[in-house]
């Protein structure tokens, strides 16, 4: 079984359009995040959620609103895409203990290409 | 945050220990250092983590100079599996944010 997994694996779509991906864990943890990284393989978080609730939102353009439906599940919604959204797109989930994130499980990526 | 610095490539013979550094000469008290790898657009797989102690699991050994300004990843026996890009990071304490520099990319040569 899959721990953390992501669909679509490949999104190809035109500038302007709306997307999401979506993400699962199986692991029971209480945290999920969403990292982004770029042509140049620089990883950058997004959001985190803990227990649904956003705990951290790294200056990303209001174009992305993730939404958690339940602990298991974090997804990614983007509106009206541009030419530099394009990036693999990592979700992750960890147990945090003692104020720490822990131990981050990544589901294989969703990369996404908008022409 | 703390920044973490890299060399970009390193390589070494299967079989023998790979010996990755990390500097992060501004990293606070309370900021723990992680070791993630990902192989070839993978999702990042994390290796280990410490804060002032060297630490060892089956994977690898991270041992952080006595000031904390820097580490070193010793994966002890390298295997042609091991050829990845290797993220040396830090996470202030509550903060739940990994800050993940450019890696090192390892190449072992059979």
């Amino acid at each position: 079984d899959t721990a953390v997994s992501q669909t679509p694996k490949y999104l190809v779509t035109q500038m302007g359009n709306d997307k999401s991906i979506k993400c699962e864990q199986n692991l029971g943890h209480d945290t999920m995040y969403w990292y982004k990284q770029d042509s140049k393989k620089f990883l950058k978080i997004m959001f985190s959620y803990n227990n649904k609730e956003l705990i951290i939102n790294e200056t990303v353009p209001n174009r992305f609103s993730p939404k958690s439906p339940d602990k298991a599940h974090l997804n990614l919604h983007i509106n009206s895409l541009e030419l530099g959204d394009s990036a693999v797109y990592f979700c992750a989930s960890s147990r945090p203990a003692g104020g720490r994130a822990g131990e981050l499980f990544f589901g294989e990526g969703s990369r996404l290409t908008v022409l | 945050d703390a920044k973490t610095t890299q060399p970009t490539s390193m390589d070494c013979a299967e079989g023998r220990a790979a010996n990755l550094p990390c500097n992060h000469s501004t990293i606070s008290g309370n900021e723990y250092v992680y070791w993630y790898r990902q192989i070839h657009s993978q999702g990042p797989q994390y290796i280990i983590h410490g804060l002032k102690n060297n630490e060892t699991n089956e994977m690898a050994s991270l041992i952080i100079t006595e000031d904390r300004k820097s580490s070193t990843l010793i994966l002890p026996h390298a295997t042609l599996r091991d050829t990845a890009v290797y993220y040396c990071t830090v996470e202030r304490d509550s903060s739940y944010k990994l800050i993940f520099g450019s890696g090192t990319r390892l190449l072992v040569r059979p």
